[in-house]
Formats: structure tokens, sequence, C-alpha cells
């Protein structure tokens, strides 16, 4: 089974500075996608970055970037400028494809990140 | 667009009772998906439905059930409530497709039990 492990509960950072949340996984599967969602205060769910295994090069999404590293089975999620706005839990999520849909996410525990003024 | 909506936002049950969810997706989307989430056991899937049938069930007892209707419409019933099932339950939409399509979240139905 497969199972995703965010080691840092809370995280706190000053706005415009850069902070980096981290993710590592257990998988035998070698296709699969990889993600990064925000919960803010409001309870929704926004996805905020996407990665495929099988593609080398990390991805970015304007202030947001990954660092993949498929061997270590680590997903690493940078913010870079950090925003007030991006006060949040953060959640890791693991999902093995099928059928052409996003069916069963495996999240992690979460990271409650902070950022102060 | 409208995006994924949840209704009741709030209920409080009491134990033994059953309750009823409901959960509209993003006009165009086949998929829903369910999750509970709680402070100890995080965010855990519950099943997902696509087309009006049930695709994918996650590890949770019989007493926890969903139907998916024509207009993609899904309801989660959950029967002989137990304390530990107060939770946020979460609802997701994605579009069906080729590939892996983004899941669309609603804003959650805070469930208590007392």
């Amino acid at each position: 089974a497969q199972t995703v492990t965010q080691s840092q509960p809370e995280m706190s950072v000053q706005e415009a500075e850069t902070v980096t949340l981290s993710c590592t996984y257990d998988t035998s599967e070698s296709n699969y996608y990889l993600f990064w969602y925000k919960q803010p205060p409001s309870r929704q769910m926004i996805l905020v970055i996407r990665q495929e295994a099988y593609k080398q090069q990390n991805a970015t999404e304007n202030r947001f970037s990954v660092n993949f590293q498929k061997a270590a089975k680590s997903f690493s999620l940078k913010i870079s400028d950090s925003q007030l706005g991006d006060t949040a839990m953060y959640f890791c999520a693991f999902m093995k494809p099928y059928g052409g849909s996003q069916g069963n996410l495996i999240f992690g525990k979460g990271t409650k990140l902070s950022v102060k003024p | 667009k409208a995006g994924v909506t949840q209704t009741p936002r709030y209920l409080i049950k009491t134990r033994g009772q059953q309750v009823t969810l409901s959960c509209s997706p993003i006009s165009g989307h086949r998929s829903v998906s369910w999750y509970q989430q709680t402070p100890g056991q995080g965010l855990q899937f519950l099943f997902e439905y696509f087309s009006e049938t049930q695709r994918n069930k996650g590890n949770f007892p019989g007493r926890f059930s969903g139907r998916q209707f024509s207009n993609s419409r899904s309801e989660m019933n959950v029967s002989t409530l137990e304390l530990g099932d107060s939770a946020l339950y979460l609802c997701a939409s994605s579009s069906s497709g080729t590939g892996v399509n983004e899941a669309f979240f609603g804003q959650g139905t805070r469930l208590t039990v007392v």
C-alpha cells in the first residue's frame, strides 16, 4: 500500500521569504502522480501543483515549485516570495492513475504553514 | 462556472441516527469522490463514483455508502452514526477524458455526532 509522510506538522515563514515543505512517499508503482494541495481556513482544498512521475523535469507554477526526487521518493514544495495568503494547511498527495480520473488520492497528514508579516 | 457544492455545510446528529450528505459537481464532471477528514486520521478516501457506478472504494465499514445520479450529483449516506464519524466530509469532482484530470473540491460538510 502507498503511504505519504509529511514530517513537518507546522512551519512558519516571514512574508517575502522562501520556505520548503517536505514530503516523502512509499510505493512500488512506477507510474503515478504527486500533488500538493492547499487548504485555507475556508476548508476548500485547492490544487497548488502536480507532478507526473514519468517526467523528470520539476513542475513549476508561478511562486510554487517542486523538487521531485523519484529514486529517493521525495517530493518537496518550495514557496518563493511568501505571501500572507499562503497561510494554510498544505497536503502532499499520491495517486495511482486509472481510468483517466482522479479517484483515489492518498494524502499526508499535512503541514500547517503560517506566513508572518 | 459554478464550483462543487456540498450541502448542508454543517450538521449535528445523534448517535444511532443516519445522515445523507449531498454533492453537486461542476457542470460536465462525471467523477465524484468522497473523503473523510479528521484530526486523528487526516484525509481518507471513501469512494468514487463515475457515471452512476462506484468505481473505487476505500477502507470504510459498510455503514458508509453512496450513490450517483444521472446528472452526476452524488449523495453519501452514513447509517447508525458513531461518535467517531464526526468529521469534515469533502467531495471532489473531476472531468472524464484521457489522462489525469484535476480534482476540484467543495467546501465540505462538517458533521458532528453527539
